[in-house]
């Protein structure tokens, strides 16, 4: 079974510059999440998608963050414009989400972008 | 003030030695579950625990929950260089998910 897709793996911007990040879940998962991990932080959720609905964006700094899930699949994720305080490694993960049980919320991750704002 | 608190934050041992690792939250979880994160990787789930009190074994790791399901630790026996990375708990209160602070360990040959 393929695992989380992540593109890039890298990637270096000026500050007030714009930058997407794009990501594959694993085929047949509902539930996509979207997280920023600041270096030795535990990530952080941003945006929560069930099938191409939003479930949660409470933590998405909407002024300059945006992210969609078309056709229930793929996501992008986008920053406009980056800020300093935006590097970090951007983390996508996917499950099938169960309701309730031991499988409830159980995650598979990317590897991950690695984001530097200079 | 972060939802899920690890302890310690960081920690170094000599190959061998046995080590645990705690994760503290004042919200009570359904279910909890334990990543492991190498360098320039994801996390990757070790274990979910969803039972208050239960106990699961991993090989040299040792997870368990609390009885009211508010805490949970994670114990390595005679740890190993490959034990080495940053261990993450995890879980949703409510909707939402939230993984703990992480314990970054590193085990010295």
């Amino acid at each position: 079974e393929a695992g989380v897709a992540q593109s890039p793996r890298y990637k270096i911007i000026e500050k007030r510059q714009s930058v997407a990040f794009w990501c594959n879940p694993i085929s047949g998962h509902a539930t996509l999440y979207w997280y920023q991990q600041i270096l030795g932080q535990g990530p952080k959720l941003l945006i929560q998608f069930q099938n191409n609905g939003v479930v949660d964006d409470s933590q998405l700094p909407k002024d300059r963050f945006s992210a969609e899930r078309l056709k229930g699949v793929d996501s992008t994720l986008k920053i406009q414009p980056a800020k300093l305080e935006d590097s970090a490694v951007y983390l996508c993960a996917s499950s099938s989400l169960r309701t309730g049980g031991r499988d409830a919320y159980e995650q598979y991750f990317g590897p991950g972008t690695r984001l530097t704002v200079t | 003030t972060q939802l899920l608190e690890q302890s310690p934050q960081f920690l170094s041992i000599q190959e061998g030695e046995n080590l645990t690792v705690y994760c503290n939250s004042s919200s009570v979880f359904s279910s909890l579950q334990w990543y492991r994160q190498e360098p320039g990787e994801g996390p990757v789930l070790l274990v979910t625990v969803v039972t208050g009190g239960e106990v699961k074994k991993l090989k040299r790791l040792t997870f368990q929950f609390g009885d009211a399901r508010k805490d949970s630790s994670l114990h390595i026996t005679a740890a190993q260089p490959g034990d080495t990375g940053l261990y993450l708990c995890a879980g949703a209160p409510g909707n939402q998910f939230y993984f703990g602070t992480g314990t970054s360990l590193t085990v010295i040959p």
